[in-house]
């Protein structure tokens, strides 16, 4: 299995909403990560976790929480967002630095 | 903070037609990714290029990394429709090797 799986594709939410993304990897890679990205830009790195520790945090803001339940899940817990918290949310792991990432299909999330 | 700077920006060619995307910095990177990106989907991992001078060739596609490892080129021969997408160059920051920093990306348009 050498992919990177999201769950939901899309999600639109209210800004009183709970929900969840959910991520989840079989290749053994022991790195995971959260980018978000707008429409015409490179993804900007939210959250790193390595051997299911957060080692990472690009300073973002705390209506998103990042969970890592065991080495192949990764959730972002989402609460109280904004509307220009919409863009496509992306999940990746890497097995090294060096050996690159394998990215998600991403959730398209839309925050009325 | 290490900045991979892409150019062109945007680029719109006739399918047959060659071109070449460039990945500059001013930072020496240990290695370099290249990724291409459709549109609502994840980032897919091209290439990695790890030693200065490096020439990868991948069927039409040849990525070279300049010798003093702070620059990238990917060429593109007889681009076809099926290469329309967003070229992202990737390199590891130097302080942080977990943190991925991306270049700011060209869009590439070929059509028919």
């Amino acid at each position: 299995d050498t992919e990177v799986t999201q769950t939901p594709k899309h999600l639109v939410m209210g800004m009183t909403n709970k929900k969840s993304l959910k991520c989840e990897q079989h290749m053994g890679h022991r790195a995971m990560y959260w980018y978000k990205q707008k429409a015409k830009k490179p993804p900007e790195l939210m959250f790193v976790y390595s051997y299911e520790k957060l080692s990472i945090n690009e300073s973002v803001p705390s209506r998103f929480s990042p969970e890592c339940p065991n080495s192949s899940l990764l959730n972002l817990h989402l609460h109280a967002l904004q509307p220009e918290d919409s863009a496509l949310y992306l999940c990746a792991s890497s097995l090294r630095q060096t050996y690159g990432y394998t990215f998600g299909s991403g959730t398209r999330l839309t925050v009325v | 903070t290490q900045l991979l700077e892409q150019s062109p920006q945007f680029l719109s060619i006739q399918e047959g037609e060659n071109l070449t995307v460039y990945c500059n910095s001013s930072s020496v990177f240990s290695s370099l990714q290249w990724y291409r990106q459709e549109p609502g989907e994840g980032p897919v991992l091209l290439v990695t290029v790890v030693t200065g001078g490096e020439v990868k060739k991948l069927k039409r596609l040849t990525f070279q990394f300049g010798d003093a490892r702070k620059d990238s080129s990917l060429h593109i021969t007889a681009a076809q429709p099926g290469d329309t997408g967003l070229y992202l160059c990737a390199g590891p920051n130097t302080g942080t090797a977990s943190k991925l920093t991306f270049g700011t990306g060209t869009r590439l348009q070929v059509t028919l």
